[in-house]
C-alpha cells in the first residue's frame, strides 16, 4: 500500500463550484497534513496545512481531517478558473520525532476549473 | 531577496559532465531538503540536512553528492549521471525538520544528453 494515495484525475468543475479533493494516508502515528498547490512548469507552493487536533479554513480553502478513516480532505469554494493546478498532498511520517520525520508526499490531483 | 532560491533554473549536461545545484533560503529556517520530481511520480525525497547536518540519504545514488556549509545554503554535486536522472529538482527548507511546512524553491530542470 502506498503511503499516501490521490486520484489523479483530472476532476473537472465548473466555475462558482465546490472542488473536493482527497487524500489516503496509511501511518496511523501520522500528525501533521499539507496540502500544496503545484501550477504547470511551477514549484509546489504551501496553501494549507493542519495538525491532527482540527480542520481549518482559510478564505475559501478547508482542509479536514478524518483520523479514523485515515484521510485528509481540501475543499475549494467557489472555484475559480486560476484554481486549475495540480493539488500535492503531503502527511508527515515518523510519530512525531522532531528530526526523523519526514513528509511523504501523494502524486497529486489535476484540478481543472472551467468557466 | 525572499523565500528559497535555486540555480540554475535549466541545465542540460552530458553524463560524463559534473555540474552543481545551488539553493539559498531566505526565511531563516534550520532544516533544507534535496527532492526530485518526475513525471507522473510523486516527489522523492533525496536528502534532508537539519542545523548543517545530514540527517536523511534516501539511497540515493553516490552520483549525487549534497552538501550544506551553512544553515542558508545548499548544493548538490552531480556527477556521471544517467539519462533517468532527467527531472525537476526542488530544494525546500524548514523550521525544523520534523514534518513541518516545507517552503519550496522554483527547481532546476535537468536534462541529461
Amino acid at each position: 500500500q502506498k503511503e499516501v494515495e490521490q486520484n489523479s484525475g483530472p476532476l473537472s468543475v465548473p466555475e462558482g463550484a465546490i472542488a473536493s479533493l482527497n487524500c489516503t494516508y496509511s501511518d496511523r502515528g501520522s500528525q501533521s497534513f499539507f496540502w500544496y498547490r503545484q501550477y504547470s512548469g511551477k514549484s509546489p507552493e504551501l496553501i494549507m496545512f493542519i495538525y491532527s487536533n482540527g480542520d481549518k479554513e482559510d478564505g475559501r480553502f478547508t482542509a479536514q481531517l478524518n483520523k479514523a478513516s485515515q484521510y485528509v480532505s481540501l475543499l475549494i469554494r467557489d472555484s475559480q478558473p486560476s484554481d486549475s493546478a495540480t493539488y500535492l498532498c503531503a502527511v508527515n511520517i515518523g510519530g512525531g520525532s522532531y528530526n526523523t520525520d519526514k513528509l511523504i508526499f501523494g502524486t497529486g490531483t489535476r484540478l481543472q476549473v472551467f468557466p | 531577496e525572499t523565500g528559497v532560491t535555486q540555480t540554475p533554473r535549466h541545465l542540460v549536461m552530458g553524463m560524463t559532465n559534473k555540474k552543481s545545484l545551488k539553493c539559498e533560503q531566505h526565511l531563516g529556517h534550520n532544516a533544507m531538503y534535496w527532492y526530485k520530481q518526475s513525471a507522473k511520480k510523486p516527489l522523492e525525497l533525496m536528502f534532508v540536512y537539519s542545523l548543517e547536518e545530514r540527517v536523511e540519504n534516501n539511497s540515493v545514488p553516490s552520483r549525487f553528492s549534497p552538501e550544506c556549509p551553512n544553515s542558508s545554503h545548499l548544493f548538490l554535486h552531480l556527477h556521471t549521471l544517467q539519462p533517468e536522472d532527467s527531472a525537476l529538482y526542488l530544494c525546500a527548507s524548514s523550521q525544523g525538520a520534523g514534518g513541518q511546512p516545507q517552503h519550496f524553491g522554483d527547481g532546476t530542470r535537468l536534462s541529461i544528453l
